[in-house]
């Protein structure tokens, strides 16, 4: 299995801030790589996928970046409503195993 | 605009079997990737298979392989979960998800989590 790993697990940020928040890979997988917002008793929402795209709808304050083995989640200008648990998730390959979450909140 | 549509929280005992529904509104299932990925209270995420109802092709995560049955009903939109031999390490908020398969696997729609509490 591929196994995701996410740093910082957790960062105290302030409106406004740059926020980057890495995520690494156990093995190389091109740029099947896709990053999940998780607010509070809300479901997951998907912000970026295939490393790079931005999903429809999603502010273009988030951006990502990466290939192969290491990515980035930016996020350019930190909103209140950006204060939430952050996922990487690879799917290069079964099982479409899930980083630790990097947790944001309010400094 | 897609939902997905959840069954409700259950209670179940341990050694027993629970089986979450998840039916799509505003479109069909049948082109689509439907995953479960299940968050244990205060945990992260968790992929714990697919289905893709057209293809009737069915993938697992290692860990729940052999516990673990995920079908579809075309005719009805619907996915279902099964989950057999329930400990209480499976108390979780169990998610459906869809996978648009348009090259890059990726969950775009998500149901709003079915809570699964296991306890005798």
């Amino acid at each position: 299995d591929i196994q995701m790993t996410q740093s910082p697990s957790s960062l105290s940020a302030s409106v406004g801030d740059r926020v980057t928040i890495t995520c690494r890979a156990s093995q190389r997988m091109s740029n099947y790589l896709n990053w999940y917002q998780q607010k509070p008793g809300k479901a997951p929402k998907l912000l970026i996928f295939a490393a790079t795209s931005l999903q429809t709808g999603v502010p273009s304050r988030f951006s990502g970046s990466g290939s192969g083995t290491d990515f980035t989640l930016s996020i350019s200008s930190l909103q209140p409503e950006d204060f939430a648990t952050y996922y990487c998730q690879q799917t290069y390959t079964s099982p479409f195993t899930f980083g630790p979450g990097t947790k944001v909140d309010i400094k | 605009q897609v939902q997905l549509v959840q069954s409700g929280a259950e209670v179940k005992k341990p050694g027993s079997s629970v089986k979450v529904s998840c039916k799509a509104s505003g479109g069909t299932l049948s082109f689509y990737g439907i995953s479960w990925v299940r968050q244990a209270p205060g945990q992260g995420l968790e992929w714990m298979g697919g289905i893709i109802p057209i293809l009737d092709i069915t993938n697992y995560a290692q860990k729940f392989q052999g516990r673990v049955t995920i079908t579809a009903d075309e005719s009805t939109s619907t996915a279902y979960m099964e989950l057999n031999s329930l400990t209480s390490e499976d108390t979780a908020l169990y998610y459906c998800a869809r996978d648009p398969r348009d090259g890059y696997s990726r969950f775009d729609y998500w149901g709003q989590g079915t809570l699964v509490t296991v306890s005798s």
